[in-house]
């Protein structure tokens, strides 16, 4: 399962409310991702890293950011929830032939 | 147009059937090919990966690429009940982002 945990793995809350996940590896693996995965549209990307303190945007990055002060986690944070925000979450680490080893995932509902 | 095209199904097929899984591309940078099998409520987990056209083989899954037509394949043989889950198409150039398709739903029908 390359090491990946997920916390908390569902959440509800309210729209305005701020939301951490995170994501916690233990293979000191450089490259992590987040991404959200809804019907019809499939997994999209919303931050990456490529080592502590260095992150950049993905496709779907608007109403998000992370922040990555050790090699083992990385944090998404919905600063303020909107329900549009709804969806599965998920985190990923990437291998040495730049395959993409994924979480359990996060079930957020904002309600 | 979506970089990566994927038909959504759902594809029921018998229990024994080959299936055969299908996805397009419009990038001729995409390198690297990859099959991921995702069961409800389950995070995707890695099936097959591939970076040259042509075929690789893993106990009853082949995936085939084919670089001139933008067109990879998996194959299923032997169908079995518990292959019943969704699966994703996935390819990346030599920088980061994976782009993925939107993934078929198979039932396998015993």
């Amino acid at each position: 399962d390359a090491g990946i945990t997920q916390s908390p793995r569902h959440k509800v809350t309210e729209t305005g409310t701020p939301v951490t996940l995170r994501c916690h590896q233990t293979e000191n693996h450089r490259y992590m991702y987040w991404y959200r995965q809804d019907p019809g549209h499939g997994l999209r990307l919303i931050h990456y890293s490529y080592g502590v303190k260095d992150t950049d945007k993905g496709e779907v990055s608007d109403g998000y950011s992370v922040s990555r002060s050790k090699t083992e986690d990385f944090l998404l944070t919905l600063e303020s929830a909107t329900s549009s925000q709804t969806s599965v979450y998920f985190c990923a680490i990437r291998g040495i032939s730049n395959e993409q080893f994924f979480g359990p995932g996060t079930r957020l509902t904002v309600l | 147009q979506k970089e990566v095209e994927q038909d959504p199904g759902p594809l029921s097929v018998p229990e024994g059937a080959i299936v055969s899984l299908n996805c397009t591309y419009s990038n001729s940078a995409f390198q690297y090919f990859m099959w991921y099998r995702q069961y409800s409520r389950k995070g995707p987990e890695l099936l097959m990966y591939t970076y040259s056209s042509g075929n690789k083989e893993d106990g009853r899954f082949t995936a085939q690429v084919d670089k001139s037509s933008k067109y990879i394949s998996l194959f299923i043989r032997d169908s079995q009940p518990s292959d019943s889950a969704t699966y994703l198409c996935a390819m990346i150039t030599g920088a980061n982002n994976l782009f993925f398709g939107t993934g078929t739903r198979l039932t396998i029908i015993p």
